[in-house]
């Protein structure tokens, strides 16, 4: 149980086109779910906190205008980096929280994004 | 969240029992200790949580001190596949909040 699907796996854009990374819920239903970036050797560093129906959270140095968060479902929160540009270049995670009270935190498999 | 610390890197023979240690000396006392792994180029995988006492599950056990200022993470029959980045995180069960990452040890199994 608790599996979160994401899709695409990887993606090559050219700069000054937008991708959009699509993070499901299979089997439950997340409030929350969080986005993060990880670029080559280097561990995860969070983006965004995603609600249901809220605003995202954005964290310092984020931009939010470049990087667009919508949780319009409680199964599907969506990442839209806009204006891609090489710099974008990165390996984006999504992560969604489960239960109630005892939370657990389940991962997505994570979207290549190369921007060329 | 308390920091953590952690080796960056360990070696293990295949077969053998990799010992992952973890600092978190700061932890409070409704913090738990979260260990996850990255293989490469995937997502995290959940290993194991525990707040005070020893936990044991079919991937690993978690052994934490009295005084829960640090905690070893145990793979009692390392295969090739347990090649992985290691994250020792501490958190708030409960909270729902982020999980924040540290630089993990990148465990080696060597056949």
């Amino acid at each position: 149980g608790a599996v979160v699907s994401q899709h695409p796996s990887w993606v090559i854009c050219k700069s000054g086109t937008s991708v959009k990374i699509e993070c499901r819920s299979l089997d439950f239903q997340a409030t929350t779910m969080f986005w993060y970036r990880q670029f080559p050797k280097q561990s995860l560093m969070l983006m965004a906190t995603s609600n249901e129906g809220s605003k995202a959270t954005y964290e310092q140095g984020v931009e939010k205008d470049k990087f667009l968060i919508n949780h319009a479902s409680l199964t599907l929160s969506t990442l839209t980096v806009t204006s891609a540009h090489p710099e974008d270049s990165s390996f984006y995670i999504c992560s969604a929280v489960w239960g109630v009270g005892d939370y657990g935190y389940t991962f997505g498999s994570g979207t290549r994004l190369t921007v060329v | 969240d308390a920091k953590t610390t952690q080796p960056t890197s360990m070696d293990c023979a295949e077969g053998r029992a990799a010992n992952l240690p973890c600092n978190h000396s700061t932890i409070s006392g409704n913090e738990y200790v979260y260990w996850y792994r990255q293989i490469h180029s995937q997502g995290p995988q959940y290993i194991i949580h525990g707040l005070k006492n020893n936990e044991t599950n079919e991937m690993a056990s978690l052994i934490i001190t009295e005084d829960r200022k640090s905690s070893t993470l145990i793979l009692p029959h390392a295969t090739l596949r347990d090649t992985a980045v290691y994250y020792c995180i501490v958190s708030v069960d409960g909270s729902a909040r982020q999980l924040t990452f540290g630089s993990g040890t990148q465990l080696t199994v060597l056949p």
